[in-house]
């Protein structure tokens, strides 16, 4: 059973540039969570998200940030118009269906702004 | 608001030493509290958790103890090993909301052979 699976690893961008992170969650799993660690800090939460149901956003920026959980796909978490200070890590944990259920990470995916 | 405190990094000790890593939290009710481990380059792995006070979580000769009257919920290890260095995160959910997890700052652990 595979796990939590992030792509890309590394991603590079230029300020002003769009950046899409996907992740594919554990087989069976219906609840998707996206979280951000910047440099040295621990991680954030972002957003929860139930198959094409947005549950939680409340620790998502209020502009250019944005995440989805289509019925088919991966979930995407996108941001428009980079800037730097958006460099950082940002994993993706899912878990089975229930509040209560243990999540388990991604790998993450390291952004890096230019 | 809801706040995990772990100290700061990072810490180097020698293979075989005994580990306590210390972690207090701020949270009304009563958080489930979790360790979470992070090796270079991967995601986080969960560690060990507690759901409920007195409770103690074990895992790979890690323990942390819910102590509800220190608001603690330290981790410790009789005898380290070079494959534990890696970067530990205490970390707490909201009673009976396990969807959102507040994280510490982590803690990076050095294991000297």
């Amino acid at each position: 059973n595979a796990g939590v699976m992030q792509n890309p690893r590394h991603l590079v961008r230029r300020r002003g540039q769009e950046a899409r992170l996907r992740c594919s969650p554990m087989k069976g799993h219906s609840h998707v969570y996206w979280y951000r660690q910047l440099p040295e800090e621990g991680l954030k939460f972002m957003v929860y998200l139930q198959k094409e149901n947005i549950i939680d956003e409340s620790g998502m920026p209020k502009e250019r940030f944005s995440a989805e959980f289509p019925k088919e796909g991966p979930s995407i978490l996108r941001i428009q118009q980079v800037v730097r200070g958006d460099s950082a890590a940002y994993f993706c944990a899912s878990s089975p269906g229930t509040r209560r259920e243990t999540q388990y990470f991604g790998p993450g995916t390291r952004l890096l702004v230019l | 608001g809801n706040s995990v405190t772990q100290m700061e990094g990072p810490v180097t000790l020698s293979e075989e030493a005994f580990l306590t890593i210390n972690c207090t939290y701020t949270a009304t009710g009563y958080p489930s509290l979790f360790w979470y481990v992070q090796y270079p380059g991967e995601g986080l792995q969960l560690l060990l958790k507690a759901t409920k006070a007195d409770d103690k979580g074990s895992n790979k000769g890690f323990e942390a103890t819910y102590r509800k009257e220190t608001t603690s919920f330290h981790l410790e290890k009789g005898s380290v090993q070079v494959s534990d260095s890696a970067v530990y995160f205490c970390a707490l959910s909201e009673m009976n909301r396990d969807d959102k997890i507040i994280f510490g700052k982590g803690t990076r652990l050095h294991i000297l052979p």
